[in-house]
């Protein structure tokens, strides 16, 4: 069965570091990928998309993520991540190919808490 | 443009009684996805909906739940004789259409927190 790890359950940083939240995914053939914040009690708001073209992909809040097909791994990095980034972050993973490409297989989510 | 709406918010019910979870997509989406979220676990799909026809329900456990999505109204997760089990987060996304390009981003509604007492 096609599925995604993240690596990383939790991940604390002190603000303003770098942050590289990990990112795999079982299979190799087409996808689109994608990485979700989820705010404590709030729903999914979707940070950014990988459909095609360019492996670096740029999202809001100045996060990023690279898609790296031989690897099967798209991991978010920030360059510099404030309070405001504490959150859990879902990696999803949409195969093109077969009958349901349509289903979001989801991460287990990395929370991402950022320190003063 | 309103996004994905979902009501209740929260929602509390006792073992044994039944569970109503509404979800109206966003304006001109016709494709609709349930997801449960368990603590501590990612989203995992339930099913999947167009306007009156259940596409793919393969992620809906076989007993107690069912959906729809009327030709008039919200999407309905509805489950019978709740167990403490059921208790998570209940997501409804909807897509203006599937496969690639700019139809594939799902949007999410905030979810519907379902707790079983």
């Amino acid at each position: 069965a096609q599925s995604v790890t993240q690596l990383d359950s939790q991940v604390p940083v002190f603000e303003e570091a770098p942050v590289e939240l990990r990112c795999n995914y079982s299979s190799s053939v087409s996808v689109y990928l994608f990485w979700y914040v989820q705010y404590p009690n709030q729903g999914l708001q979707l940070l950014l998309k990988y459909l095609s073209g360019s492996t670096l992909v740029k999202g809001i809040n100045g996060f990023e993520a690279e898609f790296n097909k031989s690897q099967t791994s798209f991991h978010l990095r920030k360059p510099s991540v404030h309070i405001s980034d504490t959150a859990e972050y879902f990696c999803a993973v949409r195969w093109s190919s077969g009958g349901s490409n349509y289903k979001l297989t989801f991460g287990k989510g990395t929370l991402l808490t950022v320190n003063p | 443009n309103a996004g994905v709406m979902q009501n209740p918010r929260h929602l509390v019910r006792r073992r044994g009684q039944e569970a109503r979870l509404r979800c109206s997509p966003m304006k001109g989406h016709s494709h609709v996805y349930w997801y449960r979220q368990l603590p501590e676990e990612g989203l995992k799909f339930m099913v999947y909906l167009q306007k009156e026809n259940i596409i793919d329900e393969s992620g809906m456990p076989k007993e107690r739940f069912s959906a729809e999505f009327p030709k008039e109204g919200p999407s309905i997760l509805r489950i019978q004789q709740v167990v403490r089990g059921d208790s998570a987060a209940y997501f409804c996304a909807s897509s203006p259409g599937t496969g690639g390009g700019m139809n594939t981003e799902a949007f999410f509604g905030q979810g519907t927190r379902l707790t079983v007492v």
